[in-house]
């Protein structure tokens, strides 16, 4: 089975700066990715950004990066300069490499920028 | 260039009513998931579906939920008899194909807000 483990329910941020949302998995896939997904307060879900386990380096994806760490089990979600339109929530998510599995979620983090 | 469309956006039932949920998939995808998300959570699976099929239902409730995939037209999920315990946000998913690596994002539809009276 696997599991996602969000442990910051509400984060705050002064805009510009950067943020780093934490997210740790469990699984026993050897092949798995995992995801960032933003929800703002309109509803809806907007993918962000993509890990494979088997990725050599860190994805990037504009402001967002994920810092991998395979060992640890981590997947955390950097945010940097950070923007006003980046309040919401923030899923962390993972599927593992069986078929089309679907998507297992975190509780998620919610983020607050401050101007 | 749609996305996932899924309508209604707002549904309101009192008790005992049913409710029918739809969600079309992007164009060209033929892999269905639906999602529920209660207050402050984070989505949970419900039902993978093809065309024609259901691949995986275990986060289904045994009773009372169903959902379909038909050759032609959207995915359906349908809830009987509602209480106040289904309301919530119902997402559907879609992605391009069955198999294969695990980097396929899915692309999600704006979602069901479902209000029990």
């Amino acid at each position: 089975a696997q599991k996602i483990t969000q442990t910051q329910p509400g984060m705050f941020v002064q805009e510009k700066e950067a943020v780093t949302l934490d997210c740790t998995y469990d699984t026993s896939d050897q092949s798995y990715g995992l995801f960032w997904y933003k929800q703002p307060s309109s509803g809806e879900m907007i993918f962000l950004i993509y890990q494979g386990s088997y990725d050599e380096q860190n994805a990037t994806e504009g402001r967002y990066s994920l810092n991998f760490q395979k060992a640890r089990k981590s997947a955390n979600l950097v945010i940097s300069a950070s923007q006003l339109g980046d309040s919401a929530m923030y899923f962390c998510a993972m599927r593992g490499n069986s078929g089309n599995t679907p998507l297992v979620f975190g509780k998620g983090t919610r983020l607050s920028v401050i101007a | 260039n749609a996305g996932v469309m899924q309508n209604p956006r707002h549904l309101v039932r009192r008790r005992g009513q049913e409710a029918r949920l739809r969600c079309s998939p992007m164009k060209g995808h033929s892999h269905v998931y639906w999602y529920r998300q209660l207050p402050e959570e984070g989505l949970k699976f419900m039902v993978y579906l093809q065309k024609e099929n259901i691949i995986d239902e275990s986060g289904m409730p045994k009773e009372r939920f169903s959902a379909e995939f038909p050759k032609e037209g959207p995915s359906i999920l349908r809830i009987q008899q509602v209480v106040r315990g289904d309301s919530a946000a119902y997402f559907c998913a879609s992605s391009p194909r069955g198999g294969g690596p695990s980097n396929q994002p899915q692309h999600f539809g704006d979602g069901t807000r479902l209000s029990i009276l």
